[in-house]
């Protein structure tokens, strides 16, 4: 158990319907980082939060948000939803923002499928 | 920008046995970390091991170790006395400085599937 939570496990829904992700980081760490991993893409950083602060994008598509709110959980907001945003969702978390050397530590992941 | 290059899509080794798993890298930064995650069929992520760019000593932990070879851009998992339970999905990953001085989300590889066998 890697101290990081991510709810909700499984969500199926159909398209052009809006969705929310919730993640806690680990106890202690202000940083969280969102990726998306999908048979075509494979695992694909999409977003970094650092105390509250958006630090890097990656791919992420406009139709997706996401924020960190004062008490350190992050929510990723998926809209306008197509087949093709099916995928395993991580959170991760470390304890700091800029450091190349810091682990993450991933989540259980939220499995989206979109019908 | 940064690349991870995995060749193997899929391997197979006999319990007991040490394995190698490939990774290269390209990066044109100086500063860099390099990591190792490990994901079993019910899908989490497991962090293995990390090696920083300007460690001089390999990295080892446990059973896992890493052949760490900065000219060649190769930073090659071994795990000795493989194990049924290190049957997974391995994916090699980077995290390097973007041009505004912070650091970028990790880059991963496309990942190699271990399939050790009793």
């Amino acid at each position: 158990d890697s101290g990081v939570t991510q709810t909700p496990k499984h969500l199926i829904t159909a398209t052009g319907q809006r969705v929310t992700l919730r993640c806690s980081p680990r106890s202690g760490d202000l940083s969280v980082y969102w990726y998306q991993q999908s048979l075509d893409q494979g695992l694909q950083f999409l977003i970094h939060y650092y105390n509250g602060e958006e630090r890097a994008k990656g791919n992420i598509l406009e139709r997706f948000s996401a924020q960190q709110f004062p008490d350190l959980h992050s929510e990723l907001n998926l809209s306008s939803l197509e087949l093709g945003d099916s995928a395993l969702y991580f959170c991760a978390s470390s304890v700091s923002s800029d450091s190349v050397q810091e682990t993450q530590y991933f989540g259980p992941g939220t499995r989206l499928l979109v019908l | 920008a940064q690349k991870i290059t995995q060749t193997q899509p899929g391997m197979f080794v006999q319990e007991k046995e040490a394995v190698t798993l490939d990774c290269t890298y390209d990066t044109s930064d100086q500063s860099y970390g390099l990591f190792w995650y490990k994901q079993p069929s019910s899908g989490e992520m497991i962090f293995l091991i990390y090696q920083g760019s300007y460690d001089e000593q390999n990295a080892t932990e446990g059973r896992y170790s890493l052949n760490f070879q900065k000219a060649r851009k190769s930073a090659n998992l071994v795990i000795s006395a493989s194990q049924l339970g290190d049957s997974a999905m391995y994916f090699c990953a980077m995290r390097v400085h973007y041009s505004g001085g912070g650091a970028d989300g990790l880059t991963f590889g496309k990942g190699t599937h271990l399939i050790i066998q009793p």
